[in-house]
């Protein structure tokens, strides 16, 4: 069965600093997708990234942007120039490959980021 | 466009009573998805639909559960009887189908139901 792990339940950051959280997940198979979920507090659940394990190249979206080591099954996350608006808990998620239909997502427990001014 | 909406927000019920929660997805996504998060824990994928069919029950957790899908449309979960293990938050989600350059399409997260039993 897959797996995800964030090894990191809380962290802090210094606004217009840069933090990475770490990720790392165990499967078998050779196809997947990650993806990192940021959810505000008392607010919805939304995509900040996501990465095809086929794809080499690391997926990145503005401040965004993520580490893909894919013989490590580790997938980090950084966010540059932290804004106090990026506060909140990320999810680190996994998803099967099943033919190209979608699935189920696979979560960590979430890392809680504060930005501080 | 509006998003994905769960009612109620929060539920407080007694240990063996029913409680029914509901979820609207965005309209059009043919794809519904329940997940649950227990304090402390990881958000646990519960069961799929694809338009009013049950793709994928899984990660339902006992018999306690009946979720439904009305013509492809909304989306309920009934907890009957409720056991103090069932409190947590439970989330609905959606997407629709494939759509290109991306070969998984986005799940959009509901707000979540906060179900509390004494």
């Amino acid at each position: 069965a897959q797996t995800v792990t964030q090894s990191q339940p809380e962290m802090s950051v210094q606004e217009a600093e840069t933090v990475t959280l770490s990720c790392t997940y165990d499967t078998s198979e050779s196809n997947y997708y990650l993806f990192w979920y940021k959810q505000p507090p008392s607010r919805q659940m939304i995509l900040v990234i996501r990465q095809e394990a086929y794809k080499q190249q690391n997926a990145t979206e503005n401040r965004f942007s993520v580490n893909f080591q894919k013989a490590a099954k580790s997938f980090s996350l950084k966010i540059s120039d932290s804004q106090l608006g990026d506060t909140a808990m990320y999810f680190c998620a996994f998803m099967r490959e099943r033919g190209g239909s979608q699935g189920n997502l696979i979560f960590g427990k979430g890392t809680k980021l504060s930005v501080k001014p | 466009e509006a998003g994905v909406t769960q009612f109620p927000s929060h539920s407080v019920i007694e240990k063996g009573q029913t409680v029914t929660l509901r979820c609207d997805p965005i309209s059009g996504h043919d794809n519904l998805y329940w997940y649950r998060r227990v304090m402390g824990k990881e958000i646990k994928f519960l069961l799929h639909f694809v338009k009013e069919s049950k793709q994928d029950e899984s990660g339902m957790p006992n018999n306690r559960f009946l979720a439904e899908r009305t013509g492809g449309t909304y989306s309920t979960l009934k907890v009957q009887p409720a056991e103090l293990e069932d409190s947590g938050v439970y989330f609905c989600a959606s997407s629709q189908d494939l759509t290109p350059p991306y070969s998984v399409d986005e799940q959009f997260f509901g707000p979540g139901t906060r179900l509390t039993v004494l």
